[in-house]
């Protein structure tokens, strides 16, 4: 089956260290992008990249970095720039998002210690 | 730029009372609408969309939403709830960009968490 699949699930990290979030997808989907989700805050963009090898900031991309090597992967390095990691990170693709919307994978929750 | 606003952060329902939940948007541009809901420790799924024709549209388990350009919004309703629709949901505007030459990034509204009680 065709999905989008983050990994892993759960995830600690001691303050100070980098971290990275996998997604990867399998729909052939040319825009990937990196949401956090905190309490009350609702959705957040980070990065996106609708090709490969080009990607954007989003509205909140300090201490975070991403590439886009492959079509297929869109990996999300948390830096130790990142003054509050805690959170929910969401991985999205779609291949037209103003018909189809997005495709979410299920979510990496980091836990910064 | 578009927004997106909910207008209720939380909403406390009995089980197989009607409910709805409120969203609405800023654009000055022709826009597609979205709803989505997010089940505790999950990714988000998608609910409904507008893209065109009729502004009801409706989800195989009973939500409908409908489109009202005239108000701007795309309330989100159920006649009867389960306790399974417990989740947060949320409204999602895509527009065009700058250039109006594409449509691209879905905008969030913060999110409405549905709690369903027995």
């Amino acid at each position: 089956d065709g999905g989008i699949t983050q990994s892993p699930k759960y995830l600690f990290r001691k303050e100070g260290q980098n971290v990275t979030l996998s997604c990867e997808q399998n729909l052939n989907h040319d825009a990937m992008y990196w949401y956090r989700q905190d309490p009350g805050q609702g959705l957040r963009l980070i990065y996106y990249s609708q090709i490969v090898n080009d990607f954007q900031k989003g509205d909140i991309a300090e201490g975070y970095s991403v590439s886009r090597e492959k079509k297929e992967s869109f990996p999300l390095t948390v830096t130790s720039a990142q003054k509050n990691p805690t959170a929910f990170y969401l991985c999205a693709s779609s291949i037209e998002p103003e018909i189809y919307g997005y495709t979410f994978g299920s979510g990496t929750r980091l836990t910064v210690v | 730029a578009q927004s997106v606003t909910q207008l209720d952060s939380q909403v406390p329902v009995f089980e197989e009372a009607p409910v709805e939940l409120r969203c609405n948007y800023s654009s000055s541009v022709s826009v597609y609408l979205f709803w989505y809901v997010q089940y505790p420790n999950q990714g988000l799924q998608l609910l409904l969309k507008y893209l065109s024709g009729s502004t009801l549209v409706e989800s195989i388990n009973g939500f409908e939403a409908e489109f009202n350009k005239s108000q701007t919004s795309f309330h989100l309703r159920k006649p009867s709830v389960h306790i399974s629709d417990t989740a947060e949901y949320f409204c999602a505007v895509s527009a065009p960009n700058a250039g109006g030459t594409s449509y691209g990034k879905l905008t969030f509204g913060q999110g409405t968490i549905l709690t369903v009680h027995p």
